[in-house]
């Protein structure tokens, strides 16, 4: 099975900051890689699809980067509503599986 | 698009619960239909997918245990579990094509 390594697995950041948040899968996965991001008691919401391409109506300060074993979910400019938990998930091999998430939290 | 999960509830060590997913404004069988779940406080975990041409996958997790199917008439997916254990309590949600579309959830808390 691929295993996902998320980091980091929680954060402290203000509004404005850059965020960046990096997902490296134990074997190549080419492209195959999803962004979420979840709030809690809600459904998780797609952010990233392909590794880069961006979810239709998510805003474009969202970006998602990288390929084979390594990739990057960057937030340009953090926004209070961007509190809440990113997971990623590998869709290259079954079985699927996400990263363990990533807690950004209001420093 | 809608997808609306039902047949959650409280059920004994090993005991039977069959989840479904009823899917409106796409049809389940020309989509990838998977049930990813939520155990309280952690995170999420992929069990099951049923691809457009019948295949399935689980997770080592359920394997043996979970049976994904799906009603092309009825538009619905379902998620038979069997031998159920603690450590399958959880949100259950229905999703569609990596995540682009979500059911609500239904809760399964397996306990005595």
């Amino acid at each position: 099975d691929i295993q996902m390594t998320q980091s980091p697995s929680a954060m402290s950041a203000s509004v404005g900051d850059r965020v960046t948040i990096t997902c490296r899968a134990s074997q190549g996965i080419s492209n195959n890689l999803a962004w979420f991001q979840q709030k809690p008691g809600k459904v998780p919401k797609r952010l990233i699809y392909d590794a880069f391409s961006l979810q239709s109506g998510v805003p474009s300060r969202f970006s998602g980067s990288g390929s084979g074993t390594e990739f990057t979910l960057t937030i340009s400019s953090l926004q209070p509503e961007d509190f809440a938990t990113y997971y990623c998930l590998q869709h290259n091999s079954y079985p699927r599986t996400f990263g363990q998430g990533t807690k950004v939290e209001i420093k | 698009v809608q997808l609306v999960e039902s047949g959650g509830g409280l059920v004994q060590p090993g005991g039977s619960l069959r989840l479904s997913c009823a899917a409106s404004g796409l049809t389940v069988s020309s989509n990838y239909m998977s049930w990813v779940r939520q155990a309280p406080g952690k995170g999420l975990e992929w069990v099951s997918i049923i691809y457009s041409g019948g295949s399935t996958y689980y997770a080592d997790s359920v394997k043996g245990r979970f049976t994904i199917s799906r009603d092309n008439s009825k538009n619905t997916v379902y998620l038979q579990m069997n031998s159920l254990r603690a450590e399958d309590t959880a949100v259950y949600y229905c999703e569609c094509n990596v995540g682009d579309y979500w059911g609500q959830g239904t809760l399964v808390t397996v306990s005595s």
